[in-house]
């Protein structure tokens, strides 16, 4: 079955350190892999995906994803966190039934 | 401006009522999605539709119906069958059956009372 890992239920990072948020994946086949954030009582908002291409992706406010095929891992990184990264943040992949499967979630509190 | 909206936005269920929540998309998409968000569980998929007038079962879709007779509306019912359904609703579109690119809507907080 397809599934994704987020083996971190927190991460804290200071305002303006880079930080990373991982993810790992397991798939059969080629991984079409997602990454979304979601802020309180909202909906999930769509950062990036991988699909086929560069190992780094490139998505919205300044967040990157690098995809290593050896270590099933999709982390997603930003150079310089910002106080209003923070959120929960989601990794997904799609599964046979072309549907995304997501982690458990991992909360980003990024302090000043 | 083209989206998805879900109603309402906090909703109380009495034991033993049935509940609907609406989700209605004015993106031309052909796929929609129903998730259950628990705290430190992520989202788990209740029920999906691929095309008008066609769903599936997701992975937790027992106590939960759906219906799909036109491309914009997935509205899902929460029966009293289902045992512990206080939780976080959230309803997704995709373009296509990929599940490419969701979007998302804002979702719905049931508790039961």
């Amino acid at each position: 079955a397809q599934s994704v890992a987020q083996p971190e239920d927190q991460v804290n990072v200071a305002e303006g350190n880079p930080l990373t948020v991982k993810c790992t994946y397991s798939v059969s086949g080629n991984p079409y892999l997602f990454w979304y954030v979601q802020y309180p009582n909202r909906g999930l908002q769509f950062l990036l995906k991988y699909i086929t291409g560069d190992n780094l992706v490139k998505g919205s406010y300044g967040f990157e994803a690098e995809f290593n095929k050896s270590q099933t891992s999709f982390h997603l990184k930003k150079p310089s966190a910002l106080v209003s990264d923070s959120a929960l943040y989601f990794c997904a992949v799609r599964d046979r039934r072309r549907a995304l499967t997501f982690g458990s979630g991992t909360r980003l509190q990024v302090q000043p | 401006d083209g989206g998805i909206t879900q109603s309402p936005k906090y909703l109380f269920r009495k034991e033993g009522q049935n509940v609907t929540l609406s989700c209605e998309q004015n993106l031309n998409h052909d796929a929609m999605y129903w998730y259950r968000q628990d705290p430190g569980q992520g989202l788990r998929l209740i029920y999906y539709s691929q095309i008008v007038n066609d769903f599936q079962k997701g992975d937790i879709a027992e106590g939960y119906s759906v219906s799909r007779e036109k491309k914009e509306s997935f509205p899902l019912t929460v029966t009293s069958a289902q045992k512990n359904p206080t939780a976080f609703y959230l309803c997704a579109s995709s373009i296509e059956q990929g599940g490419y690119g969701y979007t998302f809507g804002s979702g719905t907080r049931l508790t039961v009372v």
